[in-house]
This record gives structure tokens, sequence and C-alpha cells, in this order.
């Protein structure tokens, strides 16, 4: 079993939909959550930041952390075509054999005009 | 302000050949990171360095090496390139304490 699993749809959606894209783990260390965005044929960057469990919202975006679940959540309201990319849920704790980071292998997202 | 570069950004070698992939980022960053990206399989560590002068092992190594002897820098060498590594590799730097880090732009390798 991985660490981390993440469905890699691709998920296609009408534009102004309301998208979750969604992370599950095993690992109950896991203390620090992202979510990463990655463009064709780019690098991943940040996109949203969260430590331990709770709510986090910027913008369009919130990100959701259930700890008790072990399930992690990134909610995009008003998709945009500029939203359309491959999303990609990563963690990291201290028990991850010396604080690395694990990554999901990514949902890819279509937003249609 | 460049962040993180990597070169060459496309390269075909055949089995056996060698080559390395040259990563520089000007965030002044103490962590730097080599991955691999596969198609469902995500992001792999390959090997990562804590500083200069000091490199480690990740989750895949097998068949890589690296050396940061500049802070600002950090080699991939493949010694005998093998078609098992046709892959996206991404180079990134973070801040001590690994959790939010700068990607560059990836190098699409492809081994025949």
């Amino acid at each position: 079993q991985k660490e981390v699993e993440q469905d890699p749809g691709p998920l296609s959606v009408p534009e102004g939909a309301i998208v979750s894209l969604n992370c599950t783990y095993s690992n109950s260390a896991f203390q620090y959550f992202m979510w990463y965005r990655q463009y064709s044929r780019k690098g991943p960057e940040l996109l949203m930041y969260t430590y331990s469990s709770g709510n986090k919202e910027d913008g369009r975006f919130t990100a959701q952390v259930d700890k008790s679940s072990k399930y992690i959540s990134l909610f995009i309201r008003d998709s945009q075509p500029s939203d359309s990319a491959t999303y990609l849920c990563a963690m990291s704790g201290a028990d991850t054999g010396g604080f690395k980071t694990i990554f999901g292998a990514g949902t890819r997202l279509f937003v249609k005009a | 302000n460049a962040g993180v570069t990597q070169t060459p950004k496309f390269r075909v070698l055949k089995t056996g050949q060698s080559m390395t992939l040259l990563c520089a980022q000007d965030m002044n960053h103490e962590y730097m990171y080599w991955y691999r990206q596969d198609p469902g399989m995500g992001l792999r560590l390959i090997h990562y360095s804590v500083g200069e002068g000091t490199t480690a092992k990740g989750e895949v190594p097998d068949g890589y090496n690296v050396s940061r002897l500049k802070k600002q820098n950090f080699l991939l060498g493949l010694e005998s390139a093998a078609p098992s590594q046709t892959s996206v590799y991404f180079c990134a730097s973070s801040w001590p304490g690994w959790n939010i880090q700068y990607f560059g732009a990836g190098t699409r390798l492809s081994v025949l």
C-alpha cells in the first residue's frame, strides 16, 4: 500500500463548477500537508500549505485536513479553464524517515470553457 | 529572480551513455533534491542534499550519483544510462525543514 493515495483522474468539469480533489494517507505522523499545481511540461508549484488539521482558504481555493480520517481535500470554487492542470498532494512529518516529503501521484483536472 | 534552473531541458541518450544534469538555484536555499516523475508513480526522491558538500540517498538512488560542491548547484549523474531511466527529472530546493519546495521546469530524458 502506498503511503499516499490519490485518484489520477482525469477529472473533467465545466467552467464555474466546484471541484473537489482528495488524498488519503496511512502515516499518522504526517503533520504538514501541501497541494502543488503542475501545468503541462512545467514543474510543480506550491498552491496551499496547511499544518495539522483544519481548513485554510486562499481566494477560490480551500484546503481541508481531517487527521482522524487521514484524508485531505482541495476545493476549487468557480473553476476556470486556467485551473486545468495536475494537482499533487504532498505531506511530511518528523517520522517520514528524516522529514522527507511524500507526494501523491497527482490528479489531472480539465476545466471546459 | 530565476529561482531553480535546470539544464538541459531535453536529452536523448543511447543505452550505456553517461550524462550530467545540472540544477542551479539563486534563493540561497540549504536543501536541494532530485526527483523523477513517471506516469502513475508521482514524484520519487532520488538523492538530496542538506548543505554544501553533503548528499544522501532517497527512495530510488540506484544508477544515479550526485554532487553538491557549491551551495547553489546540485548535479545528477547517470554513469551508464538504461531504458528504465527514461523519465522527467525535477530538481527542487527549500529552506531547512523540507515542507515547501521550489521546483525547476524539469529535464525530459529518453534512453533508447
